[in-house]
């Protein structure tokens, strides 16, 4: 299992620039979830997602949007870059049962993608 | 999700014990305690969590006190690359609905000295 792969690694965008995020997860976890994590702080939940179709907004989706066609894959979208969005981007996703309850919330993250806006 | 507290920053002789302590005294009865870590410039990674019963993997022991409102990470034989950010999180697992993320407080910077 290669877990959880996010591309690009590195990006710089200019102010108003748009991109996409890329995540892909192997496990066949129903559960996703996006977070960004600026210098020296907590991760911060900007989207999720609890299967194919369905996605929610988490704590700070303001300038980002999402989507999940299939199981394993969750894109991040940006449409107009602003300096705010300067930030680290990690990509999860959940195992959905396995054994007991307290499994549902062992969320599995990829490596990450530093995003640069000027 | 009931709120912890952590040291922020720990040292340990490489080969020895890591023992990093959290404490939870609001938790509530269905409230799991979980732990992550994450090393510089990578994603979080899952260690360990449990409910009231110590636990034990590959990577660590979780001991919960009986009446839970402090744990203990142990890390039994630590090495450089255990250098890292650790975070107790104690929470109601989700249990249906609209699933919500995880939240990460400061946690304990350990340093592995040689």
């Amino acid at each position: 299992n290669a877990g959880v792969t996010q591309t690009p690694k590195f990006r710089i965008l200019k102010i108003g620039q748009s991109m996409t995020l890329q995540c892909t997860q192997d496990m066949n976890h129903n559960y996703m979830y996006w977070y960004r994590q600026d210098p020296g702080m907590g991760l911060k939940l900007i989207y999720y997602s609890v299967g194919a179709g369905i996605t929610d907004k988490g704590e700070v989706p303001n300038g980002y949007n999402v989507s999940r066609s299939t199981t394993e894959d969750f894109p991040l979208r940006l449409e107009l870059a602003a300096p705010s969005q300067t930030s680290v981007y990690f990509c999860a996703s959940s195992l959905t049962s396995s054994g007991g309850l307290g499994n549902r919330e062992t969320q599995y993250f990829g490596p990450g993608t530093r995003l640069l806006v000027l | 999700d009931a709120k912890t507290t952590q040291p922020p920053s720990m040292d340990c002789a490489e080969g020895r014990a890591a023992n990093l302590p959290c404490n939870h005294s609001t938790i509530s009865g269905n409230e799991y305690v979980y732990w992550y870590r994450q090393i510089h410039s990578q994603g979080p990674q899952y260690i360990i969590h449990g409910l009231k019963n110590n636990e034990t993997n590959e990577m660590a022991s979780l001991i919960i006190t009986e009446d839970r409102k402090s744990s203990t990470l142990i890390l039994p034989h630590a090495t450089l690359r255990d250098t890292a950010v650790y975070y107790c999180i104690v929470r109601v697992p989700y249990s249906g609905g609209g699933a919500d993320g995880l939240t990460f407080g400061k946690g304990t910077h350990l340093i592995i000295q040689p």
